[in-house]
């Protein structure tokens, strides 16, 4: 898998800045991308998805945007916070209903 | 609604022993499965059902049975323990084609 052998990239943003996480995906044929946040010692959760029908989709302090010419998937979040400290994991579904799920980018909070 | 459940949070095994790790979801959802994250990686599929009955592979199935003999309830059995499969292991479970729900995780180790 793509995340074999990989070690997590990380993204250090001030508190209050704007924090942007890119993810490449791989399957042109992707249908539904889903971006997740894993907080230490827990299970990933759901944040935003989007539909490859669509460029963007907002939600509350985030935005997720989709270019399907190369196959890049952003999570923008507004006002970074403490709270927003986790791992952060992109999701593709192609078939089947099963997820391919990127290697994850580490997201620090500086105060 | 309990949402996804997991048991054992945390279990030893040596090598060459066999155990269940359990899960159950009580929101009906159709599609469950199961990864495993190895420290500092994403989620790499073990197993899936898309309903009572029905299980499919994933990316990494060697080493681990599961059945569905109902809708709430994907156990996941290790035949005997490696080393290798030392790692986080979560459950998950969806609608069809929707977002997954993930549970908190069993840490699993084994000697």
């Amino acid at each position: 898998g793509e995340s074999v052998g990989l070690h997590l990239p990380t993204l250090s943003v001030q508190e209050g800045d704007n924090s942007i996480i890119n993810c490449a995906y791989s399957n042109s044929a992707s249908d539904y991308f889903i971006w997740y946040k894993q907080e230490s010692g827990k299970g990933p959760q759901f944040i935003i998805d989007i539909r490859s029908n669509m460029d963007k989709r907002q939600g509350q302090r985030v935005t997720v945007l989709l270019n399907k010419t190369v196959k890049h998937l952003s999570l923008q979040i507004a006002a970074t916070q403490p709270g927003d400290s986790a791992v952060y994991f992109c999701a593709e579904r192609y078939s089947n209903y099963q997820l391919i799920w990127g290697a994850g980018t580490k997201l620090i909070i500086k105060p | 609604n309990a949402g996804v459940t997991q048991t054992p949070k945390f279990q030893v095994l040596k090598t060459g022993q066999s155990m269940t790790l359990q899960c159950a979801q009580d929101m009906n959802h159709e599609y469950m499965s199961w990864y495993r994250q190895d420290p500092g990686m994403g989620l790499r599929l073990i197993h899936y059902s898309v309903g009572a009955g029905i299980t499919d592979q994933g990316e990494v199935p060697n080493g681990y049975n599961v059945s569905r003999s109902t809708t709430e309830d994907f156990p996941l059995r290790l035949l005997s323990a490696a080393p290798s499969q030392t790692s986080v292991y979560f459950c998950a479970s969806s609608l069809r084609g929707g977002e997954q729900f993930f549970g908190p995780g069993t840490r699993l180790t084994v000697l």
